[in-house]
């Protein structure tokens, strides 16, 4: 199957920072890329869909100036936290997908970061 | 509106059994299936999907699922469970020309030795 990277594994921020997290297409074209958010034993909560060159759709509830998603090329989507509290604090999880086709359905998900805010 | 259901938090089985992880969902039109498993700190792990033809579909690891129209079902199995199956499983569901993928709340599979 096609390979997404995301980058850092984990981050341990202070309170107040940024954090950039990066996801790659490693082998494809990425047209539309997801985020998600983990928590605990709990399953993934989409927080936005970006398509290459547009801007960022948010779910319901979940701040764009907090969660800043840029996808400028087709293969690198970035999320970028602001500010950030330990409450931000969470496993945040990129998925993508090339163009859709009958063929080309199932996303390809990165490895996932777990970000720690002190 | 879509969504899928995992009735199980949580799946205990012995190694050399077989595993069911069931999966109900409900979508408009014909519905795209997904199983991925994650481990621990690890993103997901694409198993298997149904789009159509046969209602029994293989994938990776010995894993099988089948696709049941009428009782809206996508239950995964395997016939002879490891140790190394343990791990959180995710049944999705999407439709054809969606963007998103609805996940189900996950069910935790332990085999144990």
């Amino acid at each position: 199957g096609a390979v997404v990277s995301q980058h850092p594994s984990w981050v341990i921020c202070k309170s107040g920072t940024s954090v950039k997290i990066e996801c790659r297409s490693l082998d494809f074209q990425a047209t539309t890329m997801f985020w998600y958010r983990q928590f605990p034993k709990q399953s993934l909560m989409l927080m936005a869909t970006s398509n290459e060159g547009s801007k960022a759709t948010y779910e319901q509830g979940v701040e764009k100036d907090k969660f800043l998603i840029n996808h400028a090329s087709l293969t690198l989507s970035t999320l970028t936290v602001t500010s950030a509290h330990p409450e931000d604090s969470s496993f945040y999880i990129c998925s993508a997908r090339g163009k859709i086709s009958v063929k080309n359905t199932e996303a390809f998900f990165g490895q996932g970061t777990r970000l720690t805010v002190v | 509106a879509q969504s899928v259901a995992q009735p199980e938090d949580q799946v205990n089985v012995a190694e050399g059994n077989p595993l069911t992880v069931k999966c109900t969902y409900s979508v408009s039109g014909n519905p795209y299936l997904f199983w991925y498993v994650q481990y621990p700190n690890r993103g997901l792990q694409f198993l298997l999907k149904y789009i159509t033809g046969d209602n029994l579909v293989k994938g990776s690891y010995g894993f099988e699922a089948e696709f049941n129209k009428s009782q809206t079902s996508f239950h995964l199995k395997k016939p002879s469970a490891l140790v190394s199956d343990s791990a959180l499983y995710f049944c999705a569901v999407r439709d054809l020309y969606g963007q998103n993928f609805v996940f189900g709340p996950g069910t935790r599979l332990s085999v144990l030795p």
